[in-house]
């Protein structure tokens, strides 16, 4: 079965400190793989996401994932964290099943910035 | 402005109610989707559509119903039968297969 692995619940860095949020997928196919914030109490917003191609994506708010298919991996990264950035984050698969389309989210990780 | 807008933002339910949560889309999407998210648990799906007057069952679609009569609503039925309603609660669309989802801004759900 699809799935999405967030093993980090909770992150916290200094700002202008670098940022790594790791995620894992199970998924038979080429993924298709995206990655969403979202800010308390809103809808999520796309930062990035793999359709195919080179394997390092760069999205908005400088954020940039890097896909690693023998490690099945689409993690997140950024050089220098913002106190802005403080906000939830989400790894997602698109999935094909029973003749539609989906998506499966991670657990979420939640990331608090130092000032 | 095209999006995707849900309504109400708040809803308070007593016990025993049957709610609806309203998403409407003017972005020409075909597919759309209602999520339920809970702290700690990420977003679950609970019932999604590719096209008009036809719906599938997501993971966690007990105590839930939905219809799809218009391409640009979909709205969420929270019935008396789910017994852990309180949540958060986001609608999405996504336009061909596999593009990004577009998320509305969510309605918080509280059972009083």
């Amino acid at each position: 079965a699809q799935s999405v692995t967030q093993p980090d619940i909770h992150i916290t860095v200094s700002e202008g400190a670098s940022l790594e949020l790791r995620c894992n997928y199970s998924y038979g196919a080429t993924p298709y793989l995206f990655w969403y914030v979202q800010s308390p109490g809103q809808g999520l917003q796309l930062l990035l996401k793999y359709f195919s191609g080179d394997t390092l994506v760069q999205g908005i708010k400088g954020f940039e994932a890097e896909f690693k298919r023998s490690q099945s991996s689409f993690n997140l990264r950024k050089p220098s964290v913002h106190w802005s950035d403080a906000a939830e984050y989400f790894c997602a698969v698109g999935a094909f099943s029973g003749g539609y389309n989906k998506l499966i989210f991670g657990a979420g990780t939640r990331l608090a910035v130092h000032p | 402005d095209g999006g995707i807008t849900q309504s109400p933002k708040y809803l308070f339910r007593k016990e025993g109610q049957n709610v609806t949560l309203s998403c409407e889309q003017n972005l020409n999407h075909d597919a759309m989707y209602w999520y339920r998210q809970d702290p700690g648990q990420g977003l679950r799906l609970i019932y999604y559509s590719q096209i008009v007057n036809d719906f599938q069952k997501g993971d966690i679609a007990e105590g839930y119903s939905v219809s799809r009569e218009k391409k640009e609503s979909f709205p969420l039925t929270v019935t008396s039968a789910q017994k852990n309603p309180t949540a958060f609660y986001l609608c999405a669309t996504t336009g061909q297969a596999y593009t990004e989802a577009f998320f509305g801004q969510g309605t918080r759900l509280t059972v009083v």
